[in-house]
């Protein structure tokens, strides 16, 4: 258990819908990362926040949005869902807001779109 | 740009061998190098990690890499493997910088996953 949470475990959607994802990251940690994992792309960096601010961003689509909470919790908004978009989405997170400090990932959220 | 190239999809190796992935790595100076091992529905855990000094790096379970900078190479070893080590591994490399010039990333391998043999 690597102390990332993230919810829901499963989320089954239409196209042109809109879905939020949460990510909880370890105590004390301050960076939050997501990534896209699919069949075809593998696996792809998407965003970073630190300590509420963003850090670092991947070739993230304008459809997909995140931010970071006072709490830390971050939440990545998907919104007008595509067939393509059905991935696994996994949150990381790690103590400090350099991208090579050890990224703790939590177990994912597989989100499919029908 | 940088990239990672795992050439192999999947192996097979019987439990007690020696296990050998594979990484190369496309990069213009020293890279931060990286394997994370995900097990079958569980997130992606670091094994290692390669910065700089000693080319050879110990991780966790027993493995081990070693940096090649003639080769391009960051292959993943392990003396004897064990039932438990079946999963998929990802090489990755730190990119400086990510889109848009922002703040630099992990840049994953496409995964080999390996399979043990009893």
């Amino acid at each position: 258990d690597s102390g990332v949470t993230q919810t829901p475990k499963h989320l089954i959607t239409a196209t042109g819908q809109r879905v939020t994802l949460r990510c909880s990251p370890r105590s004390g940690d301050l960076s939050v990362y997501w990534y896209q994992q699919s069949l075809d792309q593998g696996l792809q960096f998407l965003i970073q926040y630190y300590n509420g601010e963003e850090r670092a961003k991947g070739n993230i689509l304008e459809r997909f949005s995140a931010q970071q909470f006072p709490d830390l919790h971050s939440e990545l908004n998907l919104s007008s869902l595509e067939l393509g978009d059905s991935a696994l989405y996994f949150c990381a997170s790690s103590a400090s807001e350099q991208y090579t400090d050890t990224q703790y990932f939590g177990p994912g959220t597989r989100l499919t779109v029908l | 740009a940088q990239s990672v190239t795992q050439p192999d999809i999947h192996i097979t190796v019987s439990e007690g061998a020696s296990l050998e992935l594979r990484c190369n790595y496309s990069y213009g100076a020293t890279p931060y190098l990286f394997w994370y091992v995900q097990s079958p529905g569980q997130g992606l855990q670091l094994l290692l990690k390669y910065f700089s000094g000693d080319t050879l790096v110990q991780g966790i379970k027993g493995f081990e890499a070693e940096f090649k900078r003639s080769q391009s190479s960051f292959n993943l070893r392990k003396p004897s493997v064990h039932w438990s080590d079946a999963a998929e591994y990802f090489c990755a490399v730190g990119s400086p910088r990510g889109y848009g010039g922002s703040q630099g990333n992990l840049i994953f391998g496409k995964g080999t996953k390996l399979s043990v043999k009893p």
